[in-house]
């Protein structure tokens, strides 16, 4: 099974700009969950979907939003980027048992 | 609230000797412990999680953990070690009541030397 993968890998950005990222889980992995990571805070969990529903929110602003479509593909989009956004997110699909599987990520750096 | 605890930040080994990184939790209920590892500029591979049943919970790579109700721990340990290990661990609890929401250690940069 091909795991799960995330485009794009890299991305520079400067700030006030906006940002989508893509994430492609598992084929039958019906959940995916986004983090954030940065030297500072560690990893922070974002938000899950399953089945096109957000099933959780962690503690970020309104400026960080997601979806997923009918494939269980997931965008997440960032708006009005700040310098504190520059992360690498990671996102991760869990299927039927209790373990999540992360694609490599992707780096964001706001300029 | 739920909270993990990896109370070091580095942990040295010499190559051929046994290896523990050290984990503590808090949550309400019963925990789901998970250790994951994450090499340089690389997302997180899954090693190993504790759901329920044998305190001793075998992975990938030769790596095990012990999970330790009373102490409320989730130890990682490898019984020798390899050059090839050297990488950031992470412990991290999900509380079945968040969904597949992950709570994470900071992370322990594991060293080991020739």
């Amino acid at each position: 099974k091909a795991g799960v993968t995330q485009t794009p890998r890299y991305l520079i950005k400067t700030r006030g700009q906006q940002v989508t990222l893509s994430c492609s889980p598992i084929s039958g992995h019906r959940s995916v969950s986004w983090y954030q990571q940065t030297p500072g805070q560690g990893l922070q969990f974002l938000f899950e979907y399953f089945s096109e529903t957000q099933r959780n929110k962690g503690n970020f602003p309104g400026r960080f939003s997601g979806r997923q479509f009918s494939n269980s593909r997931s965008e997440m989009n960032v708006s009005t980027l700040e310098l504190g956004d520059s992360a690498l997110y990671l996102c991760a699909s869990a299927g039927l048992t209790d373990t999540q599987y992360f694609g490599p990520g992707t780096r964001l750096t706001v300029l | 609230a739920q909270s993990v605890a990896q109370p070091e930040d580095q942990v040295n080994v010499a190559e051929g000797n046994p290896l523990t990184v050290k984990c503590t939790y808090s949550v309400s209920g019963n925990p789901y412990l998970f250790w994951y590892v994450q090499y340089p500029n690389r997302g997180l591979q899954f090693l190993l999680k504790y759901i329920t049943g044998d305190n001793l919970v075998k992975g990938s790579y030769g790596f095990e953990a012990e999970f330790n109700k009373s102490q409320t721990s989730f130890h990682l340990k490898k019984p020798s070690a390899l050059v090839s290990d050297s990488a950031l661990y992470f412990c991290a609890v999900r509380d079945g009541l968040l969904g597949y929401q992950l709570i994470w250690g900071a992370g322990t940069k594991l060293i080991i030397k020739p």
